[in-house]
């Protein structure tokens, strides 16, 4: 069974960073391309924040949080990373991670980024 | 950037009815398109991509359509588990991915 399990959310001041982390199991993890996705609370669609290739090579980011945050990934400890940095009120949002790069087959239950003062 | 543009906003159904949702993409996005269904408090779930392959383990009630700029998923004989948000997303021209704003599948 293919799971994905998000943590390191919180709440956090504005300009402040976390590290979100997504451990996956039930699948060969190296082998796919992940993708994080957030969404504000009760509002509307998902919205794409970043891609990463199977080897890490390859990265791709939305326009929105270029530059403060960075995806990456361990493929022994089967983790994919975000490293969220100069946070702002609008980057509160549930987050989740993903497996694939295109139509995202599974998806983790999220963690709860809130940026607040 | 593609926009999706998903409609209607709202759609109310009763149960054992069908629903007919739609999605059109701002370009070409040939047939690579999906559609996902989010209940409240859980994540999306993956129902059709490729415009019109089911997901593992998606009931045959669903079915999409379309290719191009037009695009369509239909639910046959809606089951109560089935009123949600349902988005469509393109992957055709990324980054960046884009969802449409969703329809609502409500119970009448």
């Amino acid at each position: 069974e293919v799971q994905l399990l998000e943590s390191g959310g919180g709440l956090v001041q504005p300009g402040g960073s976390l590290r979100l982390s997504c451990v996956a199991s039930g699948f060969t993890f190296a082998n796919s391309g992940m993708t994080w996705f957030r969404q504000a609370p009760g509002k509307g669609p998902p919205e794409w924040v970043s891609s990463i290739t199977d080897s890490g090579g390859v990265t791709y980011y939305a326009d929105s949080i270029k530059g403060r945050f960075t995806i990456s990934r361990d493929n022994f400890r089967n983790t994919l990373y975000l490293q969220v940095t100069g946070l702002r009120d609008e980057d509160t949002a549930v987050y989740y991670c993903a497996k694939g790069r295109w139509a995202q087959d599974y998806w983790g239950q999220g963690t709860l980024v809130t940026v607040s003062s | 950037e593609i926009v999706m543009t998903q409609s209607p906003a709202t759609l109310s159904v009763s149960p054992g009815e069908s629903a007919t949702l739609s999605c059109r993409a701002s370009q070409s996005v040939r047939t690579k398109l999906a559609w996902y269904q989010q209940t409240p408090g859980q994540a999306p779930r993956l129902l059709i991509y490729s415009a019109s392959t089911r997901a593992t383990g998606v009931p045959g009630r669903f079915s999409g359509s379309g290719s191009g700029t037009d695009f369509t998923l239909t639910i046959s004989s809606l089951q109560s588990e089935d009123f949600a948000v349902y988005y469509c997303q393109q992957y055709n021209n990324w980054p960046p991915l884009t969802f449409g704003g969703g329809t609502k599948v409500e119970i009448k």
